[in-house]
């Protein structure tokens, strides 16, 4: 999975707790994205990051945020989770952006339930 | 304006048989049209991409069509094996002049090739 891990990899949780999920890469890519994949949906864009810090919103980002501190760590947070929000949950990396649309690699994935 | 629709939603195909998968889109601006292969458990990997500027890539046993007008494109898998038995997403994006490549989704193919 090209260097890319996430963390936890099942995670089962009760409504209104926070949650945090992992990403961590080991390629040195600059952009990271967080998606989610549900059954009818595909994959829907949560947020991304064009570099350490910079960040912004995806298509469904209500109810999540992310921080990236560190080049290869991309957190993404659910401050009070919801059974809305019971999903896979995958990371994605590219090297570059939209000028030269280089390949996104995915991460295995987190499976999320909340009860 | 922004989705794209992927059909049909599963497939069932003999063995050495022809596989089709369809996605029509909206948005004109899209310049970069990816297929993604799923396996069960695993992250969606890039299996094959093309631009608006050709009507068609071949590699291996895997060939996208392009009709630019039609705003339509189609993945073909020649002599399907058991082995491509996953779920298929096409994708599209538009260029953002160096920002982030956002890709948009479609719903998933699920395929099942029949030895």
């Amino acid at each position: 999975d090209a260097g890319i891990t996430q963390s936890p990899r099942h995670k089962v949780t009760e409504t209104g707790t926070p949650v945090t999920l992992r990403c961590h890469q080991t390629e040195n890519h600059r952009y990271m994205y967080w998606y989610r994949q549900d059954p009818g949906h595909g994959l829907r864009l949560i947020h991304y990051s064009y570099g350490v810090k910079d960040t912004d919103k995806g298509e469904v980002s209500d109810g999540y945020s992310v921080s990236r501190s560190k080049t290869e760590d991309f957190l993404l947070t659910l401050e009070s989770a919801t059974s809305s929000q019971t999903s896979v949950y995958f990371c994605a990396i590219s090297s570059a952006g939209g000028g030269s649309h280089n390949e996104q690699f995915f991460g295995p994935g987190t499976r999320l339930t909340v009860l | 304006q922004q989705q794209v629709k992927q059909s049909p939603q599963s497939l069932i195909v003999q063995k050495g048989g022809i596989s089709i998968i369809n996605c029509a889109y909206e948005n004109t601006a899209f310049d970069y049209f990816p297929w993604y292969q799923q396996f069960p458990g695993k992250g969606p990997a890039l299996l094959i991409a093309i631009r608006p500027d050709v009507s068609e890539k071949k590699e291996g046993r895997f060939t996208i069509s392009f009709n630019k007008s039609a705003k339509q494109f189609s993945l073909h898998i020649m002599d399907s094996q058991p082995g491509d038995s996953a779920t298929y997403f096409c994708a599209a994006s538009k260029n953002y002049g160096g920002a982030t490549n956002k890709l948009i989704f479609g719903t998933g193919t699920l395929l099942a090739v029949q030895p």
